[in-house]
Formats: C-alpha cells, sequence, structure tokens
C-alpha cells in the first residue's frame, strides 16, 4: 500500500540554521504531497503542497519539490526560528486530494536561541 | 471561517464507559475525516465521508467504534465500550470538491484518556 517515510527525530538546531527533513514516499499512480505542521496542543496546519511532478511548494520560507524520479518531497528552511518549533508531517494523497492522507510519522523539530 | 470545531478538547473517561466525539465541518466543505493519533501508530484515518456518507471505514478499529454524520455540519464518533487502549488524540478535518480543494483543514482535535 502507499506509505510515507520521513527522518526519525528529534532535530535540535540553532538559531538561523539550515533545515531539511527527509521524506520520501511509495505510491502507485500520481499522488499529491503535503508538509503538514502541529504545534504543541493544537491541530495540524497544512505549511504547503504539490500536486504534479517538479511542482515546489512554499511558504513562510518553508520549501519543498516533487521530485517523482526520486519519489521524494524533502523539507528545507534556509534560516529557522524559534517560532518553527513543532512536529511536521510530510504526507500524501491519492486522486484529487480528498481521498484520505497517508501520513509520515513527524519529525519533532527544536530550535534553541 | 470559525475553522473545523471539535468538542471536547479534552475526555477523561473511565474504562466500559461510552464516549462521544463531536465534529463541525467548515461550511462548505462536503468531505470529513477522522483520524486518530497515538504515539505507537502515528496519524491514521478512521473513517471519511463525503455528502455524509460514509466512504470507507475500514481504519475503524472494530466494531466498538462507530461514526455518523446526520446533516453537513455535524458528525460523531462513538466508543462503546472505551478501553485504555483507546487512549489517543482524534482530529476531525474537511475538505471540498471545488478547485484547489485538495487541502484537509483540521480541527484542534480531542485529546482521550480512558483509565
Amino acid at each position: 500500500g502507499d506509505s510515507v517515510t520521513q527522518m526519525e527525530g528529534p532535530v535540535t538546531l540553532s538559531e538561523e540554521a539550515f533545515l531539511t527533513i527527509n521524506c520520501t514516499y511509495t505510491a502507485t499512480g500520481y499522488p499529491s504531497l503535503f508538509w503538514y505542521v502541529q504545534y504543541p496542543g493544537e491541530g495540524l496546519q497544512l505549511l504547503l503542497k504539490a500536486t504534479k511532478a517538479d511542482d515546489k511548494g512554499s511558504n513562510k520560507g518553508f520549501e519543498a519539490t516533487y521530485r517523482k524520479e526520486t519519489t521524494s518531497f524533502h523539507l528545507e528552511k534556509g534560516s529557522v526560528q524559534v517560532s518553527d518549533s513543532a512536529v511536521y508531517f510530510c504526507a500524501l494523497s491519492k486522486g484529487s486530494g480528498n481521498t484520505p492522507l497517508v501520513f509520515g510519522k513527524g519529525t519533532r523539530l527544536s530550535v534553541i536561541a | 471561517d470559525a475553522g473545523v470545531i471539535q468538542s471536547p478538547r479534552h475526555e477523561v473517561t473511565e474504562m466500559g464507559q461510552e464516549v462521544t466525539l463531536r465534529c463541525k465541518p467548515i461550511s462548505g466543505h462536503d468531505y470529513l475525516f477522522w483520524y486518530r493519533q497515538t504515539m505507537m501508530r502515528g496519524l491514521e484515518l478512521l473513517i471519511y465521508f463525503n455528502n455524509n456518507v460514509p466512504i470507507d471505514d475500514s481504519g475503524m478499529p472494530e466494531d466498538r467504534f462507530s461514526a455518523k454524520m446526520p446533516n453537513a455540519s455535524f458528525s460523531t464518533l462513538k466508543i462503546q465500550p472505551s478501553e485504555p487502549r483507546d487512549s489517543a488524540v482524534y482530529f476531525c478535518a474537511s475538505s471540498f470538491s471545488g478547485q484547489g480543494g485538495e487541502t484537509q483543514y483540521f480541527g484542534p482535535g480531542t485529546r482521550l484518556l480512558v483509565l
């Protein structure tokens, strides 16, 4: 079945450091890919998405590119802030997107000043 | 818009009791999803609806779990009887089938503890 694998955490970085969280997927066809973020005690918020190969999703300084050849959707940010501390989930959905999300295990990021 | 609303936010109950979780999707959204988050299994789908009709309930753990969507603005997830292994955070999410509708919007979740 479809699955998402993302790097295990926790990840601890100093403020202004470069962030990469790896995500690879296994799926038939052409899924849509997402990064969701979960702040402490809150629900998941969409961070960015890409719906076809070579698309780049971006938001709040975060970027991820849909790479079909490597089945990857790695999340990057050039300079993290303390406020970026959260759990990040990579996810995919099939078809139109109004289908269930398949999530990775999540990566906890802590940014220290 | 108020976003997806879930209640209660926290629930503590004893094993064997009935638990009912509630969700109000974003107005105009025609898809509704129930997910469960645990440390062991991460986030997993329980059931989802389209236009109030259940489409896939294969993620519902067992007969103790049931979900309904009597109208477009309300859904319930019921556990009867509850067990300690049901302790988790339960999220409701909604989306719409129109252009750009592939984004699911999540509620704040209900944190359930079964003693």
